[in-house]
């Protein structure tokens, strides 16, 4: 399964909103009834964390300006009010199916 | 608190191999399937291999099959990847990430996926 995310990059003013959009080549929706799709965040010199699993839960200790829609093959990563903090490349991920994929990522730089 | 703490990178020669090992901490080892995900330098993320809780079922990235192989003690608590025939391609910087629990939502059940991140240990492929 091929991810494209858009945009490439985004720079976004401190207190605005930054929204990433993630493309997936096929539907996400597994056997199971769930749908496995993820946003990760990597903050300049660390490693990715989860943020977002299954389109929309947040993971403990995220703060609520990241939220996760979408549905199918079409997936939105919205970070309202950005914060310095936010500064990073973000990821979309499918677990529906092996090989795990992610999209290219998208740099969220502040202007 | 959740830990997993990669080893064993460093700088090898094409044709090559490396050993790299995870130690998880912090929760039971033996209940959790585990990945190990690569960056290249300046690079996106690309899943390479997972495995399941108990080293029964293998899957890997086609960039690896028939080079790379995953294994797991779960007594130790241990995770390795086994890299042969390496090429410069293989550089970057290696990732143990566990899957998490299996939860509940008013769906029913669903997976967690790499729900937890080691800081990674870079791999250099160079003559």
């Amino acid at each position: 399964i091929v991810m494209t995310q858009t945009p490439l990059s985004s720079r976004v003013t401190l207190g605005q909103s930054a929204s990433i959009s993630c493309r997936s080549s096929q539907s996400l929706v597994h056997s199971d009834g769930n749908t496995y799709l993820s946003w990760l965040q990597q903050r300049p010199g660390q490693p990715p964390r989860l943020l977002i699993y299954k389109i929309s839960n947040r993971l403990s200790g995220v703060p609520d300006r990241f939220s996760g829609s979408g549905a199918g093959t079409d997936f939105t990563l919205k970070i309202s009010r950005v914060e310095a903090e936010d500064v990073g490349i973000y990821y979309c991920m499918q677990g529906t199916q092996f090989p795990r994929t992610f999209g290219g990522g998208t740099k969220v730089e502040i202007k | 608190e959740v830990q997993v703490v990669e080893s064993g990178g460093g700088l090898v020669q094409p044709g090559g191999s490396l050993r790299l090992s995870c130690e998880g901490s912090g929760f039971t080892f033996s209940d959790h399937e585990m990945n190990w995900v690569r960056q290249a330098p300046g690079k996106g993320l690309e899943w390479v291999s997972h495995i399941s809780s108990s080293g029964e079922t293998k899957q890997y990235a086609d960039s690896v099959k028939g080079r790379f192989t995953i294994s797991r003690d779960n007594a130790k608590n241990l995770l390795y990847l086994q890299m042969n025939s390496l090429k410069a391609e293989d550089t970057a910087v290696y990732y143990c990430v566990r899957d998490g629990p299996i939860l509940y939502d008013s769906s029913g059940y669903f997976f967690l996926y790499f729900d937890h991140w080691g800081q990674g240990t870079l791999v250099t492929v160079s003559s």
